[in-house]
């Protein structure tokens, strides 16, 4: 049962241009989404994350969008370079009670080219 | 770097063995969370302890285990290997039993 569903699985873009990376959840009781940014032969590291309480979230160049009705949110990476090719993992967990472990989608395989 | 450390980076064996993987987790972190990373299914939760105890279990398999020793250092055994094993395995820490998680850069396993 995949609890976290991502999509699309490959993505690639002009230098500039604005990846957006999609995921839906299944579980309303998840209060914590983040996103998980991978280089090859590295370990995932923690990007941006973001809590129902708000619909947006942005820091830098990377913006949360968040909707709790559909139970989807979506990563924006604006003005993208090649530097941001790498994975990308949305995630899901109950932070604030259950306290579980972080459910991973699948991942979404970015190449941004010049 | 996260200050999560594995060992070893990469190990090659063959099926029906069983091999160890070591984590140490950053300093003052109490909770340590395995991952298993594979091409189909993304990375998939094991196994999470926090200062010592188990604490939640995934799709873990019975022929892998785990533990947390006192030193907060962790293990993760996989015994009568199968080809289907051959992965890269995370380990991660964090402070609290939620929030930020900090990977370890994996140990890849072969089984051949």
């Amino acid at each position: 049962q995949q609890q976290v569903k991502q999509s699309p699985q490959s993505l690639i873009v002009q230098k500039g241009g604005i990846p957006i990376i999609n995921c839906a959840y299944e579980n309303t009781a998840f209060d914590y989404f983040p996103w998980y940014q991978q280089f090859p032969g590295k370990g995932p590291a923690l990007l941006i994350a973001i809590r129902p309480d708000v619909s947006e979230k942005k820091e830098g160049r990377f913006t949360i969008s968040f909707n709790k009705s559909a139970k989807q949110f979506s990563l924006h990476i604006m003005d993208s370079q090649p530097g941001d090719s790498a994975t990308y993992f949305c995630a899901a967990s109950i932070g604030n009670s259950g306290n579980t472990p972080l459910v991973f989608g699948k991942g979404t395989r970015l190449s941004v080219i010049a | 770097d996260s200050g999560v450390t594995q060992t070893p980076k990469h190990l090659i064996t063959a099926t029906g063995q069983r091999v160890t993987l070591r984590c140490s987790p950053r300093s003052g972190d109490l909770s340590v969370y395995w991952y298993q990373q594979s091409l189909d299914q993304g990375l998939q939760f094991l196994i999470q302890y926090y200062n010592g105890e188990e604490r939640a279990k995934g799709n873990i398999l019975e022929r892998f285990s785990a533990q947390q020793f006192p030193d907060l250092h962790s293990e993760l055994n996989l015994s009568s290997l199968e080809l289907g094993d051959s992965a890269l395995y995370f380990c991660a820490s964090s402070v609290v039993l939620t929030g930020e998680l900090f990977f370890g850069e994996g140990s890849r396993l072969t089984v051949l």
